[in-house]
């Protein structure tokens, strides 16, 4: 595998349900992110993890909880999510964290039911 | 002033036309300019990149103009292809920042 893999594609799951979207980067790069992306909205930065270190957190619900154990993977768990919480979840990663060239998964399609 | 605004939200080309997307920006202290180019079911992809130091640069089909006293940036495809259809999406971030601020994007149909 190259690239970023995302895991699910697809997710639907309802209010109380807990799930976990993972992302697995095998670029050697040192920073990951999650994106979200609504339909006629920008990209919404989540997390950015640089080293597996948390060094941003963009006021983001705690209902959305992010987990780096290694600089090759992470994960965005999920908990009694809202229906407005539906959209493509995306992963990336970047050569550092101060470098803007993102490399982006094909994402999770989340639909909370 | 975090923002990007981007327009078109969609064009429509007939193949071998000029695609134009254009992009503004309020913040002066941004420095890197890319444009990600996101087929349907797949995650955004870098496309081409400017820093302010140049007016213009071009990779193939594809070129982006910048002007700095206006706080612009364009896209141009030229000779656009069936293939071009895709969503584009300019991008700003300033230097010492992981923030990488995005426009909505423009959906880009380009007809045989």
């Amino acid at each position: 595998e190259t690239g970023v893999t995302q895991t699910p594609r697809h997710l639907v799951m309802g209010m109380t349900n807990k799930k976990s979207l993972k992302c697995e980067q095998h670029l050697g790069h040192n920073a990951m992110y999650w994106y979200k992306q609504s339909a006629k909205k920008p990209l919404e930065l989540m997390f950015v993890y640089s080293l597996e270190e948390r060094v941003e957190n963009n006021s983001v619900p705690s209902r959305f909880s992010p987990e780096c154990p290694n600089s090759s993977h992470l994960f965005l768990h999920l908990h009694t999510l809202q229906p407005e919480d539906s959209a493509l979840y995306l992963c990336a990663s970047s050569q550092t964290v101060l470098n803007s060239a993102l490399h982006f998964g094909n994402g999770t399609r989340l639909t909370v039911t | 002033q975090q923002q990007v605004k981007q327009s078109p939200q969609s064009l429509i080309v007939q193949k071998g036309g000029i695609s134009i997307i254009n992009c503004a920006y309020e913040n002066t202290a941004f420095d890197y300019f890319p444009w990600y180019q996101q087929f349907p079911g797949k995650g955004p992809a870098l496309l081409i990149a400017i820093r302010p130091d140049v007016s213009e640069k071009k990779e193939g089909r594809f070129t982006i103009s910048f002007n700095k006293s206006a706080k612009q940036f364009s896209l141009h495809i030229m000779d656009s292809q069936p293939g071009d259809s895709a969503t584009y999406f300019c991008a700003a971030s300033r230097m010492g920042s992981e923030k990488l601020v995005f426009g909505k994007g423009t959906k880009l149909t380009v007809n045989p």
